[in-house]
């Protein structure tokens, strides 16, 4: 019953193209979206968030999507860079202290 | 300087054993949690703790046994560990605001292998 999926494990990117990660969720009670970042050996470190009163939510190079009637999200980074290579997570939560994290897309930028 | 830090960051040990791993944040966060990353890398929350007081638990074995001394610290006890306790656990901290809007920050997480 994982209500937070994302369904491709792995993607690769060109430098200085957009890198689009997706995200599906099954519980509408859901009010908040987190993005979370982690490097190898690292803990997750937060990137960027969106609230569901809205649909796009944009930090330098990266923008959120969200699309409520699809139960959707997506972040874009764009341009991609190398640096930006690692895991990408999305969380979700109904704002009761839990949050549901997704398994993770891994995304790598070549150079 | 770390945010969130956590000890130890590996720990080997038999099954059956006991073992705690301790977590602290400097943030002056009053909410602290406990994840748990599996071997398929899936990060599911254990345990909830807002100042001082457990606010979820999910279903974890009664063999672990969080324990929040302070708002700056939040323990994990585990008791006759497993072959599926093998993990990473992560320890989070974060500021409660209303409508749950808060950013969580992780430790480095600690990885765990019982033989």
């Amino acid at each position: 019953d994982q209500q937070v999926k994302q369904n491709s494990p792995s993607l690769s990117v060109q430098e200085g193209r957009i890198s689009i990660l997706n995200c599906d969720y099954t519980n509408s009670m859901f009010d908040y979206f987190l993005w979370y970042k982690k490097y190898p050996a690292e803990g997750p470190t937060f990137l960027i968030s969106i609230s569901s009163i809205k649909d796009k939510n944009e930090d330098g190079r990266f923008t959120v999507f969200l699309n409520k009637s699809a139960k959707h999200l997506s972040l874009h980074i764009v341009p991609s860079q190398p640096g930006d290579s690692a895991v990408y997570f999305c969380a979700a939560s109904t704002g009761t202290y839990k949050y549901i994290f997704g398994t993770g897309t891994r995304l790598k930028v070549l150079a | 300087d770390t945010a969130v830090s956590q000890t130890p960051k590996y720990l080997v040990t038999q099954m059956g054993n006991d073992k705690s791993i301790k977590c602290e944040q400097n943030l002056g966060h009053d909410t602290m949690y406990w994840y748990k990353q599996d071997s398929k890398k899936f990060l599911k929350i254990m345990f909830s703790y807002n100042n001082k007081e457990l606010i979820i638990n999910e279903t974890v074995p009664n063999r672990f046994s969080p324990k929040s001394p302070d708002k700056a610290h939040l323990n994990l006890h585990i008791n006759s560990l497993e072959l599926g306790d093998s993990a990473v656990y992560f320890c989070a901290s974060s500021q409660a605001t209303s409508g749950g809007a808060e950013t969580q920050y992780f430790g480095p997480g600690t990885r765990l292998l019982v033989l």
